[in-house]
């Protein structure tokens, strides 16, 4: 059975910093990965996803996540935090036609 | 396209009452997600729909759940004879994909259930 495992329920990061949020997975086949973002009030909203075209993936608003089948994680990063980035960040993982989530992180961003 | 719409945004029910919510996915859609997500968690998938066909209900759902999708459009969930544990805010997400793998979810705003 596919799962994901977030390292951090929260994380705080001054802006300008980078932003590094910790995903493993578990997957008895090759993965489908997601991260969502949840903005305040908000429905969640996917940021990118692995699909297995390139271990690199680039999503909205400056964020990528690199896929590492020797660590199983998926962890995603962005160079320069900005206060807009302040939110709940979920990993997710294809299982059949679920998608599975992780706890969440949430991200607090410093002036 | 106007996204996925959820009704009510809240509700708030007394122990042992039932209660309907409504979810309108993005038109053409053929697949519609339920969720329901509790503070400090990820959402949990609750049910699925492949147009108006109920294809997976999770083990979570007591038989005090029951959702459908008459027509293959909106869909409902009814809680009947709500419990305390029911509290959670439940999610509606819908998709077009011809392939469950690279399947992109559009998600509503949730309907925050409070049973008292």
């Amino acid at each position: 059975a596919q799962s994901v495992t977030q390292l951090g329920s929260h994380v705080s990061v001054s802006e300008g910093a980078l932003v590094l949020l910790r995903c493993n997975y578990s997957s008895s086949v090759p993965p489908y990965l997601f991260w969502y973002v949840q903005y305040p009030n908000q429905g969640l909203q996917l940021l990118l996803k692995y699909t297995s075209a390139a271990t690199l993936v680039k999503g909205i608003n400056g964020f990528e996540a690199e896929f590492k089948k020797s660590e199983t994680s998926f962890h995603l990063t962005k160079p320069s935090a900005h206060m807009s980035d302040a939110a709940e960040y979920f990993c997710a993982v294809k299982g059949g036609f679920k998608t599975i989530f992780g706890a969440g992180t949430r991200l607090f961003v410093k002036a | 396209d106007t996204g996925v719409s959820q009704d009510p945004r809240h509700k708030i029910t007394k122990r042992g009452q039932n209660v309907t919510f409504r979810c309108d996915p993005i038109s053409e859609h053929n697949r519609l997600y339920w969720y329901r997500q509790t503070l400090g968690q990820g959402p949990e998938f609750l049910t699925y729909f492949q147009n108006e066909a109920q294809l997976e209900k999770s083990r979570l759902l007591s038989d005090r759940f029951s959702a459908e999708r008459p027509k293959g459009s909106f869909s409902t969930l009814e809680i009947q004879r709500t419990e305390q544990g029911d509290s959670a805010m439940y999610l509606c997400a819908s998709s077009l994909t011809a392939s469950a793998t690279n399947e992109k979810l559009f998600f509503g705003s949730g309907t925050q259930l409070s049973v008292l």
